[in-house]
């Protein structure tokens, strides 16, 4: 079953630290892995997308790594800030035509 | 730079009652979704579209109906709501489908049946 499980559920941090969000899948045949933050009250706003062949993606203080042996992805935020808090959701796209795969997601609280 | 943008932004309808969801995108993108997001849940496809004309159904279309007459435009409707149908549904555009293409998201319509 085309499954995407995201962890922890809810993380709560310091203003400044750095942290990492987990994103396992498997989903087949894999075509590329998506992170999006969605902001309270907001659509998703893409982040990275990563296909089999890339393992490492940034923008920003946000990286995206992603073992396609492992079907394991992490985004990584560095430094984090007040406005980083959101939820950060995982997608999974499969080269059957048009079908995306969605996380839970992780809802990321940073207090100052 | 108005991307996609959905109305209304919230609604409350009876049990029975049918509407409109609307979504226009500006993008001329060939490629729009709708979705519903139920909490603590991923994202539930209920219906896309690949071009003008052209409809297909998602993973939960049942109890909706919708129509892609334009590029711009792909609305949604709820015939005969029922409680089960209290969500938030947004509304995305893309280039392409599963290609290495962003979802362009709208803002979502926060609909609630009683």
């Amino acid at each position: 079953k085309n499954q995407v499980e995201q962890s922890p559920q809810s993380l709560i941090i310091l203003e400044g630290k750095n942290c990492t969000l987990q994103c396992n899948y498997t989903v087949s045949p894999f075509s590329n892995l998506r992170w999006y933050k969605q902001d309270t009250g907001r659509g998703p706003v893409s982040l990275t997308i990563m296909t089999f062949s890339e393992n490492t993606k940034s923008n920003g203080r946000y990286t995206a790594t992603l073992d396609a042996d492992t079907k394991q992805s992490s985004l990584h935020i560095t430094a984090s800030q007040l406005s980083d808090s959101a939820s950060y959701i995982c997608v999974v796209s499969a080269n059957n035509f048009n079908k995306f795969y969605f996380g839970s997601g992780t809802k990321l609280n940073v207090k100052p | 730079n108005a991307g996609v943008t959905q109305t209304p932004k919230f609604r409350i309808l009876k049990i029975g009652q049918s509407m409109t969801l609307q979504c226009t995108q500006d993008m001329n993108h060939n490629y729009m979704y709708w979705y519903r997001q139920d909490p603590g849940m991923g994202l539930k496809l209920i219906y896309y579209s690949v071009g003008a004309g052209i409809t297909d159904k998602g993973e939960v279309p049942n109890g909706y109906n919708v129509s892609r007459s334009t590029t711009e435009d792909f609305p949604l409707r709820l015939e005969l709501a029922a409680p089960s149908q209290t969500s938030v549904y947004f509304c995305a555009s893309s280039e392409g489908g599963v290609s290495n293409q962003p979802q362009h998201f709208g803002d979502g319509t926060r609909l609630s049946i009683l």
